[in-house]
């Protein structure tokens, strides 16, 4: 079983809709979560970070965590074009600078103008 | 900003060769990784290093190696390059929890480096 798991997608929505995006982990030492964005032939860049269940908003986006069920989620509110990109849940054990993340496959996101 | 470069965004080597990526980060952290991006597949870490010449192995570092002589830049190699080393791979560099400016556990990433072996 992998550690993370993320539907990999392709998901297409029209502009202006609200878009939710999801992983689950299995491991319940896990305590820092973010998501990040990837454009095309482009690196990841952090989008979310977290730290506790609950919510934290940041303009549009949303990010969710539940730790009871080891699941959490992105809500892009009002999704733009510029938002097609790919998105990556990535789960810590620590905040330590050499802490490994583990990352999602990645879920493909495309907003239909 | 924090600045994480690759120097090659393209290579095409032939298997056997020996293939040398280069990354280089200007914000001091102490801390840099490799991870190769493969469809379905998603980030896997190869190697990754907490200070100048200290490294660690990650979760798929058979076939590669990794030097770090100087703290801003971290070297990937391949010593002999085969057709499934073709793929995506991306440096990135952390800084320790607490030092000034850091947005705690941010990795900040190159644009990555897709290596294509023949």
């Amino acid at each position: 079983q992998k550690e993370v798991e993320q539907d990999p997608g392709p998901l297409s929505v029209p502009e202006g809709a609200i878009v939710s995006l999801n992983c689950t982990y299995s491991n319940s030492a896990f305590q820092y979560f973010m998501w990040y964005r990837q454009y095309s032939r482009k690196g990841p860049e952090l989008l979310m970070y977290t730290y506790s269940s609950g919510n934290k908003e940041d303009g549009r986006f949303t990010a969710q965590v539940d730790k009871s069920s080891k699941y959490i989620s992105l809500f892009i509110r009002d999704s733009q074009p510029s938002d097609s990109a790919t998105y990556l849940c990535a789960v810590g054990k620590s905040n330590f600078g050499n802490e490994k993340l583990t990352f999602g496959t990645g879920t493909r996101l495309t907003i239909i103008p | 900003d924090v600045k994480v470069t690759q120097s090659s965004r393209y290579l095409v080597k032939r298997t056997g060769e020996k293939v040398f990526l280069e990354c280089v980060q200007d914000m001091d952290h102490e801390n840099m990784f490799w991870y190769r991006q493969d469809p379905g597949l998603g980030l896997r870490l190869i190697y990754f290093s907490y200070d100048v010449k200290m490294k660690e192995k990650g979760d798929i570092p058979e076939g590669y190696s990794v030097s770090r002589e100087k703290k801003e830049r971290f070297s990937l190699i391949l010593e002999s390059a085969s057709t499934n080393q073709t793929s995506m791979y991306l440096c990135a560099s952390k800084q320790n929890p607490g030092t000034s400016g850091s947005r705690t556990g941010e990795l900040f990433f190159g644009e990555g480096s897709r290596l294509t072996v023949l």
